[in-house]
């Protein structure tokens, strides 16, 4: 079965440093997010993306995170200088149409 | 703001019971309703959904009722399994499709399935 796949699993840095997540889609979709779970907290939506473009961002996607699709297969999420509060769960997920299929997250840990 | 919400945090039943979770909406342009089941260190799993047409969705033990009056929508789990222990999330979108139609989750709901 197709599945959203990302990497690192986890990632530990220190504050102010850049951070790229990576995230491969699942082949045929068109629609790729990055969403967000701080501990304890609910998933929070940070950015879709479609066409190459940006299409919504929250007020959570300030200038310090920029995507990427740089090539045909990976969606890349960077924080250009981490802040303690960036540690998080960062989900990835893409669509067809309807439901969101999300990767198995990359857990980020800013020090 | 609270878009989305699911008030009870956590929820126990005993195996072969229904558990019934629970979410409100506010937002009355919200038309397509989904839940998603979460194990800790993994995503979201989608596992039901339901258009604004509808008001009740059945995929084998898992049922999704929708009361678009009152901005409520349950999903019912019968009987429950052990297996079924998780975090559930509920979210809504604008539109089934489209590129805006992102999903907005609520908080979850952590079921406990005593065997």
């Amino acid at each position: 079965e197709p599945e959203v796949t990302q990497t690192p699993s986890h990632q530990v840095t220190q504050m102010g440093q850049e951070v790229i997540l990576r995230c491969v889609p699942i082949s045929n979709h068109l629609y790729f997010y990055w969403y967000r779970q701080i501990l304890g907290q609910k998933v929070e939506f940070l950015v879709s993306f479609y066409n190459n473009e940006i299409s919504e961002k929250s007020e959570i996607f300030d200038d310090q995170f920029s995507v990427e699709r740089p090539d045909g297969s990976n969606f890349t999420l960077k924080i250009r200088s981490t802040k303690l509060e960036d540690s998080a769960m960062y989900f990835c997920a893409s669509r067809a149409a309807g439901e969101l299929f999300f990767g198995e997250g990359s857990r980020l840990t800013v020090l | 703001d609270q878009q989305v919400k699911q008030n009870s945090p956590s929820l126990s039943v005993q195996e072969g019971r229904i558990s019934i979770l629970n979410c409100d909406y506010t937002n009355s342009m919200f038309d397509y309703f989904l839940w998603y089941k979460k194990y800790p260190a993994e995503g979201p799993t989608f596992l039901i959904s339901i258009s604004s047409i509808k008001d009740k969705n059945e995929d084998g033990r898992f049922t999704v009722f929708l009361n678009k009056s009152a901005k409520h929508l349950s999903l019912h789990i019968v009987p429950s399994q052990p297996g079924d222990s998780a975090v559930y999330f509920c979210a809504a979108s604008e539109a089934r499709t489209g590129a805006n139609s992102k999903l907005t989750f609520g908080k979850g709901i952590t079921l406990s399935v005593r065997p």
